[in-house]
């Protein structure tokens, strides 16, 4: 089964640059979608298809994809950025939705 | 305003069955794939099922496979999840999500609902 890793905890000051990956075989041939969850919260999308964002998602977050790996880049990090992120993609293979294990992001 | 309200969760023995409801509201149901997604306490998310727009396809996870049946009625407007020979592992925060087309084959989880959660214990 076709399988996402991500790092489990990315921390990065206010107003700083964070990073979150996701690896995957061959993820390229893929559309990588980004959710942030909150505590107590539904998951809410941040980016579709590698670089997309949906209305109402500040440009500060931004998607991209290279080889194995999507990164999610958030710029300028605010304290309300803290959040659970997960990457998400159909494998067509199984027909079975995947999520990445998430990155829980801490703003220091 | 685009609503999903699940519920019919609770504390279940291992072994035991439980049906998860989720009720749609503020858009045609009939017209959306639905899935549902759970999440363990502290742990991340899971993929459970799918069911297409008229109930005729449908996928599971591996690890529910032969145990949870999905299920529609557009009718209603109502998705549903039947747990059986339920196991501690199935403990979760139960989600129901709405699929949304962006393009001809593109899709992601556009609404979710807030969740009911399912204690599988003796």
């Amino acid at each position: 089964s076709y399988v996402l890793t991500q790092p489990p905890s990315v921390s990065v000051a206010p107003g700083q640059t964070a990073r979150i990956t996701c690896g995957g075989n061959n993820i390229g041939s893929k559309s990588v979608h980004w959710y942030q969850q909150k505590p107590g919260q539904a998951p809410v999308l941040v980016v579709y298809d590698d670089t997309d964002r949906p209305s109402g998602i500040p440009e500060r977050f931004s998607g991209s994809t290279s080889g194995n790996t999507a990164t999610l880049t958030i710029s300028r990090v605010e304290a309300g950025d803290e959040a659970d992120y997960y990457c998400q993609v159909w494998d067509s293979s199984s027909d079975h939705v995947v999520f990445g294990g998430g990155t829980k992001l801490t703003v220091l | 305003e685009v609503q999903l309200v699940e519920s019919g969760g609770g504390l279940v023995q291992p072994g035991g069955s439980l049906r998860l409801s989720c009720a749609a509201s503020g858009f045609t149901f009939s017209s959306y794939e639905m899935n549902w997604v759970r999440q363990a306490p502290g742990k991340g998310l899971e993929w459970v099922s799918y069911i297409s727009s008229t109930g005729a396809t449908i996928y599971y996870a591996d690890s529910v496979k032969g145990r949870f049946t999905i299920s529609r009625d557009n009718a209603k407007n109502s998705l549903y999840l039947q747990m059986n020979s339920l196991r501690a592992e199935d403990t979760a925060v139960y989600y129901c999500a709405r699929k949304y087309y962006y393009d001809s084959s593109g899709s992601y989880f556009d609404y979710w609902g807030q969740g009911t959660l399912v204690t599988v214990s003796s």
